[in-house]
């Protein structure tokens, strides 16, 4: 079944600490996202990549980086500037483009800083 | 700026009755809306979408509704199911075709 598979699901991590969320898709899209969900808080866009080697910013960049080598795979680094790093993770995926708006989610990465 | 936001945070429904989750918005510009269903420790799930030269858009037991005089849009849920239990997100699309979403609205079905 195509889809997107993020790992982990609950990821521990020490203040100070880098930590990488996995996200890998097998829906032959072009466009990839990271969002972030704080409880009763909508979604907020982290970064996007519509295309391999390229991404741009989302609304809330700061503290994170990301990497598109290859159209499969997205993955996300929360570094240690950001400073209140925990919460929900979602990454997501469509055809891209100014017409495709409807997103295919994973199931989420949850983080927790100790 | 562009902003989404909903009038209730929860809504509890009685079993078989229909649900209404409203939601509003700023951007008159805006021309595209969706809706979307997050359960408990998942990722959001496609429910419905609209195009601003839409008034009503039917799917299977959903209808969205869009009244752009007002910036308002609405998901009605037909007799609603134990299975609908969820938080239902409203988004519409900014000016960089990315979606801005609301902070999303508990339904509760009461058995």
């Amino acid at each position: 079944d195509g889809g997107i598979t993020q790992s982990p699901k609950y990821l521990f991590r020490k203040e100070g600490q880098n930590v990488t969320l996995s996200c890998e898709q097998n829906l032959n899209h072009d466009a990839m996202y990271w969002y972030r969900q704080d409880p009763g808080q909508g979604l907020r866009l982290i970064y996007y990549s519509q295309i391999v080697n390229d991404f741009q910013k989302g609304d809330i960049a700061e503290g994170y980086s990301v990497s598109r080598e290859k159209k499969e795979s997205f993955p996300l680094t929360v570094t240690s500037a950001q400073k209140n790093p925990t919460a929900f993770y979602l990454c997501a995926s469509n055809d891209g483009g100014s017409g495709a708006n409807v997103l295919t989610f994973g199931a989420g990465s949850r983080l927790t800083v100790l | 700026g562009e902003s989404v936001g909903l009038h209730l945070p929860t809504l509890s429904v009685q079993e078989g009755d229909n649900s209404i989750i409203n939601c509003a918005y700023s951007n008159s510009a805006s021309d595209y809306f969706i809706w979307y269903k997050q359960e408990s420790g998942k990722g959001p799930q496609f429910i419905i979408d609209i195009r601003s030269n839409m008034d009503k858009r039917q799917g299977q037991r959903v209808t969205v509704l869009l009244n752009k005089t007002v910036k308002h849009l609405s998901l009605q849920i037909a007799a609603t199911q134990p299975g609908d239990s969820a938080v239902y997100f409203c988004a519409e699309r900014g000016s960089n075709y990315q979606l801005i979403w609301g902070a999303g609205t508990k339904l509760i079905i009461k058995p």
